[in-house]
């Protein structure tokens, strides 16, 4: 049975950085890549982007590049989302998703999800 | 801003019909993947290819396509199934970028 758990909430001021993680079980984990979607309060899913687990190579959307980062510790099959200079416009819960296929946007499962909260 | 337009809301009478649409240049060439989420919960994927339903998805969820626009029809709505929906795909990039749609908002009546 497929399981993705993520890290508890955070609360961070501007400027800061916090580092999401995401723990699989259930499959292999270099077999499928991981994605990592954000929803700001009261708004719709943003594809922030998806790391191959088996290369660790990242693809970031075009909004994401530069402050948001993927990781991976393949030992312990675990992926994270670092997130550096935090803005209050960062505020929303993160969720890290797997594709039904190895590379795919077809997400199926789904972490329960991370609130970052980015308040002085 | 979304490559994928969707009406913010949708309302169907309990036991009716009801289609939400997703329109966007790259549904000429790739399939979308719906998604249901419910407040306060993580997505759950409802349809992917061309009417694939994951496992333990009713059937009076089905998906179709037309050109630009893919659809999700929900035949015989039912009060558990008002939820925000939002459909996914790859962009027009050329590169193995997905992007969400804006969601709708389903409510029945």
């Amino acid at each position: 049975q497929v399981h993705l758990v993520q890290s508890g909430s955070e609360l961070k001021k501007p400027g800061a950085s916090v580092k999401v993680s995401c723990k699989a079980s259930g499959y292999i984990f270099t077999s499928y890549a991981m994605n990592w979607v954000r929803q700001a309060p009261g708004q719709g899913l943003e594809w922030i982007g998806w790391i191959n687990t088996k290369t660790g190579n990242p693809t970031y959307a075009q909004d994401f590049r530069g402050r948001f980062v993927f990781s991976l510790d393949t030992s312990v099959s675990t992926a994270y989302l670092q997130i550096s200079s935090l803005e209050a416009g960062d505020t929303a819960v993160y969720y890290c998703a797997r594709p039904l296929s190895a590379t795919g946007y077809d997400l199926i499962y789904w972490g329960q999800g991370t609130l970052v909260t980015v308040s002085p | 801003s979304s490559e994928l337009t969707q009406d913010p809301a949708v309302s169907v009478a309990l036991g009716q019909t009801v289609r939400i649409t997703c329109q966007g240049a790259s549904l000429r060439y790739y399939y979308a993947s719906w998604y249901q989420q419910k407040p306060g919960q993580a997505p759950i994927l409802l349809m992917y290819a061309k009417n694939s339903r994951p496992s333990g998805i009713p059937d009076r969820f089905s998906g179709s396509s037309s050109g630009d626009t893919a659809s999700l029809t929900i035949t015989g709505a039912q009060a558990e199934d008002e939820a925000d929906y939002y459909c996914n795909c790859r962009d027009n990039s050329g590169n193995p970028n997905w992007v969400f749609g804006g969601g709708t908002r389903l409510t029945v009546l």
